[in-house]
């Protein structure tokens, strides 16, 4: 069965933390996406990655960069964390070509920044 | 710019009771087109996708969609709702050859006894 995984369910840190979210998938898959999740606003890209050491940014990459040394590891650092970077953030993967997009996800990350 | 509408926030249907979900895109060409289900606590699951061809496609849990190009529109469909579809579900478009992918902002649906 394909996995995703995310390092934490549930995190708290503090205003100006360095925050360091891994998301890990079993799948052999190229792509790899992080997105964060608000109320009333759906799914906003972040970052993706279409293969090692290659990403591209999404919507809304300002104050997030991002890690990918291995084929099954995405990592979304926060180099300096704020109180309106609180949400929750979703991992996801796909292969490449059309299957773009479908994606795969995991069960998200809920950041506190306080 | 291009747009992923659901105009419904919530919906509260009974158990048994048929559904549709409403899902409108902005967009010059026809995109791809997808429905993703979100149960409490959990991740997205993709339900269906349309890419070309046959514009009403089935998909997981019992649930269909239908593509109308006049209308811009991917509505999602269920005949009879079960409780165990409570959960939010979110449209989404992508457009392939620019490599952006664009979610609707959710409908959470409420399933009555």
């Amino acid at each position: 069965d394909v996995k995703v995984t995310q390092s934490s369910r549930y995190l708290v840190k503090r205003t100006g933390e360095k925050v360091f979210l891994e998301c890990v998938q079993d799948m052999d898959h190229e792509n790899m996406f992080w997105y964060r999740q608000d109320p009333g606003l759906g799914l906003r890209l972040i970052y993706f990655s279409y293969d090692v050491k290659m990403k591209e940014k999404g919507d809304i990459p300002e104050g997030y960069s991002v890690s990918r040394e291995k084929k099954e590891r995405f990592s979304l650092i926060l180099e300096s964390a704020s109180t309106n970077q609180t949400s929750m953030y979703l991992c996801a993967s796909s292969t490449a070509g059309v299957t773009l997009y479908e994606q795969y996800f995991g069960p998200g990350t809920r950041l506190t920044v306080t | 710019a291009q747009s992923v509408t659901q105009p419904d926030i919530h919906i509260t249907v009974s158990e048994g009771a048929s559904l549709e979900l409403r899902c409108n895109y902005s967009y010059g060409a026809t995109p791809y087109l997808f429905w993703y289900v979100q149960s409490p606590g959990q991740g997205l699951q993709l339900l269906l996708k349309y890419f070309s061809g046959d514009t009403l496609v089935q998909g997981i849990k019992g649930f269909e969609a239908e593509f109308k190009r006049s209308q811009s529109s991917f509505n999602l469909r269920k005949p009879s709702v079960h409780w165990s579809d409570a959960a939010e579900y979110f449209c989404a478009v992508g457009i392939y050859n620019f490599n952006k992918f664009y979610f609707g902002s959710g409908t959470k649906l409420n399933v009555k006894p």
